[in-house]
């Protein structure tokens, strides 16, 4: 399909460990954003690029927490010296131009577990 | 900080039944999304609302944005067990980014 997808889907670190946690967005897809949702929360925002321009950063939890789009395509989200407060659902979505009213297509998310 | 509170926090009703969610904020939205999330996926949006009074129409899925845009709601009719699921509504502050409710847990009996 020509959805959004993320790998992997589900990924447990013991804590301390880093992870690497990656999206491909729908093709042609202008701007990317990435979203943490706790276990029976609402999705919130942690970063978002329009093509490799990172433009806010404002919801990365702490400087643990980087994300870089460097060909304005992929993305990867990292997390270096996981803790188990870090467990939670990642969400990437992708829209063709900016947000607003502009559509989001979010793919199925990577369930971090850190133990 | 934007809030976006959603209730009721879990509502479980018989199929055929009628229900209404809301989704609420002290700030005045640019535009407002409803979405359907289901256990494994991301959120599915539903529709957008941008004009303050606006009513759209799914299928049994009504919407309406508040006049003063600062909250929706969500009516469904004749309940179905396939409209199971997590229901989020998320707005647009006019700051590049979608700020999500706390969500509203649907499950239909049959």
């Amino acid at each position: 399909g020509a959805g959004v997808s993320q790998s992997p889907r589900y990924k447990v670190a013991k804590r301390g460990q880093d992870v690497a946690l990656r999206c491909d967005p729908i093709s042609g897809h202008v701007s990317l954003f990435w979203y943490q949702q706790a276990l029976g929360q609402g999705p919130e925002f942690l970063t978002y690029f329009q093509n490799e321009a990172q433009l806010d950063k404002s919801g990365l939890p702490s400087d643990r927490f980087f994300a870089e789009r460097p060909e304005g395509s992929v993305s990867t989200l990292k997390i270096q010296r996981t803790q188990q407060e870090d467990s939670a659902v990642y969400l990437c979505a992708s829209s063709l131009f900016s947000v607003g009213t502009d559509t989001q297509y979010f793919g199925p998310g990577t369930r971090l577990t850190v133990l | 900080t934007q809030l976006l509170e959603q209730s009721p926090q879990f509502l479980s009703i018989q199929e055929g039944e009628n229900l209404t969610v809301y989704c609420n904020s002290s700030s005045v939205f640019s535009s407002l999304q409803w979405y359907r999330q289901e256990p494994g996926e991301g959120p599915v949006l539903l529709v957008t609302v941008v004009t303050g009074g606006e009513v759209k129409k799914l299928k049994r899925l009504t919407f309406q944005f508040g006049d003063a845009r600062k909250d929706s709601s969500l009516h469904i009719t004749a309940a179905q067990p396939g409209d199971t699921g997590l229901y989020l509504c998320a707005g647009d502050f006019g700051n590049e980014k979608l700020t999500f409710g706390t969500g509203t847990r649907l499950t239909i009996i049959p």
